[in-house]
């Protein structure tokens, strides 16, 4: 049972538009969400995260919007830029739990 | 950087043999991490720690161990490597934030491991 879902496994952006990668839930009691890149032979990295008691939360190019009624959060990277290109993690954690939940990936080219 | 290391950074193996991976952090976090990754299915937690001599299963545990001695080392052992265990292999920390609600989770460099 995958609790977090990311249904696009890759995504392409021509460089200087607009990026924006999707996430879906499914555990209710998820109260935490975080977005991660990975770029090929190194770990994860975090990149920004957002409360449920938020529904935007930014931080300079990138913007993760959550929609708690859908259980859906997406990350917008405006503008894209070649060193964007990655795989790209969302993950959850819920209420007191340590552990997070991670999404399949998706792997967003930039195209220069 | 969260003062992550693992070794070894690559690995092959033959079925049959066993096999400890190594986490070592310099920051003495509580949480540690053992996660694999594989193709199409992201991230999955093998097992984790929260504190010396303190682990639990994550969702893929079944074929490994861990143990924990020191705060700042969480190893994971495969008893007997199977080829279904090749993968790439990651160590996280969990960075405490007070009495904040955070979980943020910082990873090491990970180990590959080919099991043929």
């Amino acid at each position: 049972d995958q609790q977090v879902k990311q249904n696009s496994p890759s995504l392409s952006v021509q460089e200087g538009r607009i990026s924006i990668l999707n996430c879906d839930y499914t555990n209710s009691m998820f109260d935490y969400f975080l977005w991660y890149k990975k770029y090929p032979a190194e770990g994860p990295t975090f990149l920004i995260s957002i409360s449920s008691i938020k529904d935007k939360n930014e931080d300079g190019r990138f913007t993760v919007f959550l929609n708690k009624s859908a259980k859906h959060l997406s990350l917008h990277i405006v503008p894209s830029q070649p060193g964007d290109s990655a795989v790209y993690f969302c993950a959850a954690s819920a209420v007191g739990n340590e552990k997070l939940t991670f999404g399949t990936g998706t792997r967003l080219t930039i195209i220069p | 950087d969260a003062g992550i290391t693992q070794s070894p950074r690559h690995k092959v193996t033959e079925t049959g043999t066993p096999v400890t991976l190594r986490c070592h952090q310099t920051e003495n976090h509580r949480y540690m991490y053992w996660y694999r990754q594989d193709p199409g299915h992201g991230l999955r937690l093998i097992h984790y720690s929260y504190g010396v001599k303190d682990t639990d299963k994550g969702e893929v545990s079944d074929g490994y161990s861990v143990s924990r001695s020191k705060t700042e080392d969480f190893l994971l052992t495969l008893e007997s490597a199977t080829s279904s265990q090749t993968s790439v292999y990651f160590c996280a920390i969990r960075k405490s934030w007070g009495l904040a609600p955070y979980n943020e989770q910082f990873f090491g460099p990970g180990t590959r491991l080919t099991v043929l």
